[in-house]
This record gives structure tokens, sequence and C-alpha cells, in this order.
């Protein structure tokens, strides 16, 4: 069965240093997402991209977040200079059609980061 | 902007009977409610969607109910099992962003 891949599978980084977190989506999908999720809190999202460009992204997407489809199967997330906060799980999703067709979002193992 | 409420953190059933874990939304009635589940340090996998033109969603042992009225989704397990013991997530759009989670309620089903 298809699945969205993530690595690192935890990464440790100095705070100010950037990281870049890795996902391979499923292929045939279309739109891709970054959530995170703070130990014991929600689920939140991040950003989504289709088509090459960002179609939406949250609050917590601010100028120190970046995405991009550098290939035809990698999608990364670069945090340029981290913060003690930025530590979470990050996870990858990716769906066949927008949120508006009511696909559901598949998710990858998650990149656990931790800054100090 | 919308929000998601899954009032019970913590839910402890007996083996065979079935689990009810309630979502609430606050604003406006969104045009579908998904589950998903979520096993500890592992992303969320998707279980069920019902659009807020259904009443009522099945798989397998599973059930969602939605009640516009209520504003509120019910998911069920059905004669449930140790291996059912995770955290259910509800999640919907919130007109501006795509998915918003509740917080979860972690699910033991105790043998």
């Amino acid at each position: 069965e298809p699945e969205v891949t993530q690595t690192p599978s935890h990464q440790v980084t100095q705070m100010g240093q950037e990281v870049i977190l890795r996902c391979v989506p499923i292929s045939n999908h279309l739109y891709f997402y970054w959530y995170r999720q703070i130990l014991g809190q929600k689920v939140e999202f991040l950003v989504s991209f289709y088509n090459n460009e960002i179609s939406e992204k949250s609050e917590i997407f601010d100028d120190q977040f970046s995405v991009e489809r550098p290939d035809g199967s990698n999608f990364t997330l670069k945090i340029r200079s981290t913060k003690l906060e930025d530590s979470a799980m990050y996870f990858c999703a990716s769906s066949e059609a927008g949120l508006d067709s009511y696909n559901e979002q598949f998710f990858g193992p998650g990149t656990r980061l931790t800054v100090l | 902007s919308q929000k998601i409420e899954q009032n019970s953190e913590a839910l402890n059933i007996q083996e065979g009977k079935t689990a009810t874990l309630t979502c609430n939304y606050t604003n406006y009635s969104p045009a579908y409610l998904q589950w998903y589940r979520q096993d500890p340090g592992r992303g969320p996998v998707f279980l069920l969607l019902i659009r807020e033109n259904e009443k009522e969603k099945r798989k397998e042992r599973l059930k969602v109910t939605f009640d516009t009225t209520l504003k509120q989704s019910l998911f069920h397990i059905t004669a449930s099992q140790p291996a059912d013991s995770a955290t259910y997530l509800c999640a919907t759009d919130s007109g501006n962003t795509p998915l918003v989670f509740g917080k979860g309620t972690r699910l033991s089903v105790i043998a």
C-alpha cells in the first residue's frame, strides 16, 4: 500500500540553526501539507501546497518557514533560524484532491524536531 | 474561526463493549467531519468522513453520526478490542484554513 515517508525520524538542532525536513508524498497525489504537533497538544495546520505554490498557510507559518518541491517526488519544509518553541512533531500529508473534494489526507510518520 | 472540542481526554472501557467518543464544533456547520486514529509517536490515520447531509456512516465496527442541531459528531467502536486503544481525533475545515483538529480522546480498551 502506498504511504507517505518522512526523513529524518528525529532531528536535534541548536537554536538559530536551519533545518530541512523531508517528505515523499504518495506518487499520484496532487496536494501536500505540513502540520505540527507540540507534545500533548493538537495537530496544527502549517501550510498546503498545490501546483508548485502555496495554496494556504496558517499564522504559524511565518517568514522563518518555507516549503519547496525540488523535484517530482520530494516535498520539504525549511525552518531558517530555529527557536526553542519550534520543537514538535512535524507531519507531512498528501491527498489526491483538494479539501473541497472531501478527500482524506494521508499522513507520514512524522519528524520529531528538538531544538536545544 | 471554527473550533473543535473533544471534551473527554481519556476513556476506559472493557473489551467487547461499545466505545462512544464525542466531537463538538462551535461555529458554523462544517461541510464534513473526519475522524482519525493516532498511535503514540505516529501520524494520524484516516478512518471515516461524514458529510453534513449524512446522518450516519459505517465502516466495519466503526460508526459515525453527524447532528447539525446539536453541533456534534459521535464516533462509535462496537465490540471493542485492546488493539483499538489509541487517541482518536476529530477534524474539520475552519472556513479559512484546512483541517482543524480536536485535541483527541485517548481510548483504552481493557481486556
